[in-house]
């Protein structure tokens, strides 16, 4: 599976959008995106995932580059309980490959 | 609701006292994972079953084994826990992987610590 890159830590505003960035560079043509958030103390969460086209779900959306090198989480209007740690993985949905390989994250903290 | 359960929340063992985690899931997943989370760092999977065939991750430690009796249920044995192997233990499901599949479910965690 490809590598992908996050900053390590980010700060945003209670109310405002949150965007995550992700650079996964090497990604192969069928392997997709996926984000999951470890709130503190809790098994992760998973939020959304893409191939190609932009997502959206009752958690967050997805940006996809066209060139599908990087990527955006975007939570629209973050709150307190939006602070974890947010991964960008990327997979392969190939028979057989059932691993999920969490790289180290980003630390949100959303500042009241 | 469907959910994956682990118990105990938290569990502490005396150091080289076997101990071991367990898992149940209602989701019917035919794939369980175990996943070791230590304090500040990713979860790092140690291994696998799909159904009932067995896959080790190639560095996770001989101390380290697992069983899935059947579907629903999956333990986490640690045959000589050293102060090493303190760590947050994830249980996680899935079903056998399917092109945009919506992803894993994990448990809360066994936090485990050794004495």
């Amino acid at each position: 599976d490809a590598k992908t890159t996050q900053p390590p830590s980010m700060d945003c505003a209670e109310g405002r959008a949150a965007n995550l960035p992700c650079n996964h560079s090497t990604i192969s043509g069928n392997e997709y995106v996926y984000w999951y958030r470890q709130i503190h103390s809790q098994g992760p969460q998973y939020i959304i995932h893409g191939l190609k086209n932009n997502e959206t779900n009752e958690m967050a959306s997805l940006i996809i580059t066209e060139d599908r090198k990087s990527s955006t989480l975007i939570l629209p209007h973050a709150t307190l309980r939006d602070t974890a740690v947010y991964y960008c993985i990327v997979r392969s949905p190939n028979f057989g490959n059932e691993k999920l390989t969490f790289g180290t994250g980003t630390r949100l903290t959303i500042i009241p | 609701d469907a959910m994956v359960i682990q118990n105990p929340r938290y569990q502490v063992t005396q150091f080289g006292k076997p101990v071991t985690l367990s898992c149940s899931q209602t989701l019917n997943h035919n794939v369980m994972y175990w996943y070791q989370q230590k304090s500040s760092q990713a979860p790092k999977l140690l291994f696998h079953y799909y159904d009932k065939d067995f896959n080790n991750e190639a560095d996770t430690p001989d101390n380290f084994q697992s069983r899935r009796p059947n579907t629903s249920f999956c333990f986490l044995d640690i045959r000589s826990p050293g102060l090493g192997d303190a760590a947050m233990y994830l249980c996680a499901t899935s079903r056998a992987q399917v092109a945009g599949e919506d992803g894993y479910t994990f448990g809360s965690g066994t936090r485990l610590t050794v004495v």
